[in-house]
């Protein structure tokens, strides 16, 4: 079975202060591995995805992950954070080789950012 | 891309009554699925809708409480019935085009059951 497990609950920074965002993950076999924001009431954006090609993934916003397999996370970094990017985020697992299969969501982190 | 209408996109009803959720795509997609995100919590799988056949639901999701339908490759339904005040939560409808591409979601059902 797959799962993921997103370490921290909620996450503070100050704007223009780095933001790391932990993931681990668990799958039986390579997984597909995403991160989704969702900002308030609105839906759910991609963010970025690995899919077993680079193991450093560059997404939108700054945004960049790092697929480490012999620690099994996706961590998800951003140099320097910006008031708009506080939201909830989603470390996100499926099985690409699995039919069917659909998208496994984390708790989320939610990342505040101050001035 | 999948541009994803899901109607409608709020709503207050009576316990005991069913409401019907409906989640159109723009385009043929492979595999739709709906989530559950109830306040302040992550997404959880309800079930997986199959084209022509019975949705595959995940465990504590039961046919007679979420039926579903998919009659063909863009259309799908949910259907929560006998609401109570827990099932009050986001309704998102999301979809893959094949299984190595990322998921598209609808802007969500908003449902409050009062």
């Amino acid at each position: 079975a797959q799962s993921v497990t997103q370490l921290d609950s909620h996450v503070s920074v100050s704007e223009g202060t780095p933001v790391l965002l932990r993931c681990n993950y668990s799958s039986s076999y390579s997984p597909s591995l995403f991160w989704y924001v969702q900002h308030p009431n609105k839906g759910l954006q991609l963010l970025l995805k690995y899919t077993s090609a680079a193991t450093l993934v560059k997404g939108i916003n700054g945004f960049e992950a790092e697929f480490k397999k012999s620690e099994t996370s996706f961590h998800l970094t951003k140099p320097s954070a910006h008031m708009s990017d506080a939201a909830e985020y989603f470390c996100v697992v499926s099985d690409p080789w699995q039919a069917g299969t659909a998208l496994i969501f984390g708790k989320g982190t939610t990342l505040s950012v101050s001035s | 891309s999948a541009v994803i209408s899901q109607k409608p996109s709020r709503d207050i009803c009576q316990r005991g009554t069913s409401l019907t959720i409906q989640c159109q795509v723009d385009s043929q997609v492979t595999m739709m699925f709906w989530y559950r995100q109830q306040p302040g919590q992550s997404l959880t799988l309800i079930a997986t809708a199959n084209q022509g056949s019975e949705a595959t639901y995940e465990s504590g999701f039961v046919i007679d409480k979420f039926p579903i339908s998919r009659p063909n490759l863009t259309f799908s339904t949910l259907t929560v019935s006998n609401m109570s005040p827990e099932d009050s939560s986001i309704y998102l409808c999301s979809v893959l085009r094949d299984r190595n591409t990322e998921a598209f979601f609808g802007q969500g059902t908003r449902l409050t059951v009062v």
